[in-house]
Order: C-alpha cells, then sequence, then structure tokens
C-alpha cells in the first residue's frame, strides 16, 4: 500500500540551527502539507503546498519556515532558525484530490535544545 | 471533552463493548468532519468522514454522527478490539479553510482492556 515517508524519524539540534524535515507523499498526489504536534497536543495546520506554491499557511508558519518541492518526489519543511518552542512532531500528509482523507506519515520528531 | 496538554480524556471499555467518542467542533461554518485514530509513534489515520449536508454515515465497524445543531460529532465503534487503541481526534474543515486546512480537535484516548 502506498504511504508517505518521512526522515529523519528523530533530529536533535541547537537552537539557532537550520533543520530541514524530508517527505516523500504518495506518487501521484497533487496536495501537500506539513502539521505538526507538540507532545501531548493537538495536530496543527502548517502549511499547504499545491502546483508548486503554497496555497494556506496558518500564523505558526512564519519567515523562519519555508516548504520546497525540489525534484517532484521530496517535499521539505525547512525552519532557518529553531526555537525551542520548535520542538514538536511534525507531519507531512497528502492527498490526490481536493479531499479530507489526508494520508499522514509518521513523523519527524523535532528536538530542539 | 476537551484537555490541557498531557491530560487527555481517556475512554476505557472492555474488549467486545461497544465505545463512543464525542467531540463538540468550533465553527458552524465548517463542511466535513473527519475522525482519525493515532498510534503510540504513529501519524493521525483517516477512519471516517462525512459531509455538513449528513447526519450519519456508516464504515466497518464504525459509526459517525453529526449534530450540526449542537456542533457535536460522535463516533461509535462496534465491539472494540484491543487494536483499537489509541488516541482518537475529530477534525473540522472550515468552509471557508480551503485545501484542507483541518483543525483537529484535542484528541481522547480510548483504552481496551481484555
Amino acid at each position: 500500500e502506498p504511504e508517505v515517508t518521512q526522515t529523519p524519524s528523530h533530529q536533535v539540534t541547537q537552537m539557532g540551527q537550520e533543520v530541514i524535515l524530508r517527505c516523500v507523499p504518495i506518487s501521484n498526489h497533487l496536495y501537500f502539507y506539513w502539521y505538526r504536534q507538540i507532545l501531548g497536543q493537538k495536530v496543527e495546520f502548517l502549511v499547504s503546498f499545491y502546483n508548486n506554491e503554497i496555497s494556506e499557511k496558518s500564523e505558526i508558519f512564519d519567515d523562519q519556515f519555508s516548504v520546497e518541492r525540489p525534484d517532484g518526489s521530496n517535499f521539505t519543511l525547512k525552519i532557518r532558525s529553531t526555537k525551542l518552542e520548535d520542538s514538536a512532531m511534525y507531519f507531512c500528509a497528502s492527498t490526490l484530490q481536493y479531499t479530507g482523507e489526508l494520508f499522514f506519515g509518521e513523523g519527524s520528531r523535532l528536538t530542539v535544545l | 471533552g476537551e484537555s490541557v496538554g498531557l491530560h487527555l480524556p481517556t475512554l476505557s471499555v472492555q474488549e467486545g463493548d461497544n465505545s463512543i467518542i464525542n467531540c463538540a467542533y468550533s465553527n458552524s461554518a465548517s463542511d466535513y468532519f473527519i475522525w482519525y485514530k493515532q498510534e503510540s509513534g504513529k501519524g493521525p489515520q483517516f477512519i471516517i468522514d462525512i459531509r455538513s449536508n449528513m447526519d450519519k454515515r456508516q464504515g466497518q465497524r464504525v459509526t459517525v454522527l453529526l449534530n450540526k445543531t449542537v456542533k457535536h460529532l460522535s463516533l461509535q465503534i462496534a465491539a472494540t478490539q484491543p487494536g483499537d487503541s489509541a488516541v482518537y481526534f475529530c477534525a473540522e474543515r472550515p468552509f471557508s479553510g480551503g485545501y484542507n486546512k483541518l483543525i483537529f480537535g484535542a484528541g481522547t484516548r480510548l483504552a481496551v482492556h481484555p
């Protein structure tokens, strides 16, 4: 069964460092998303991406965040200068159509020290 | 119900019983609702969805009920099994949200005891 894959599964970084989280969405999907979940809390929308541009972003997705689909298969989330409060599980998701059945990856846990 | 931080509400049931997980959503303009299951260390997994023009939808062992009058959503799981143990999230899509900007609820932990 096709699945969304994410790397790394866990990354530990120092505050102020840049981090890139990588995702390979399901191959024929067209819409891509990043969500995050701070430990024990709600899953929160960060950004949606379609047709090689951001469709929508949340207040969390400030200038420190960026997304890219560099090669037609990978979908990356970059945090330019990490803060302690960026520590969370980051989930990539994709969907074929404009529909709620998002397919989530298993997440990348980011720990900022 | 809602929760703060790590203190998720927990529903404990015996294997074989039926489970009902409730969710209050926030936006009366939401037109689409989804239930997700999240097992420990994994991403949310789609269970069932319902559009705002419906009040009930059934899947395999699961039923979702929508009451728009009181902005309430419930997930019923029949004959609950140990593999159903997980955190369950409801999510809503505000009509103006677009492109799957889902708003997730706080989650309910379901613990199934043999």
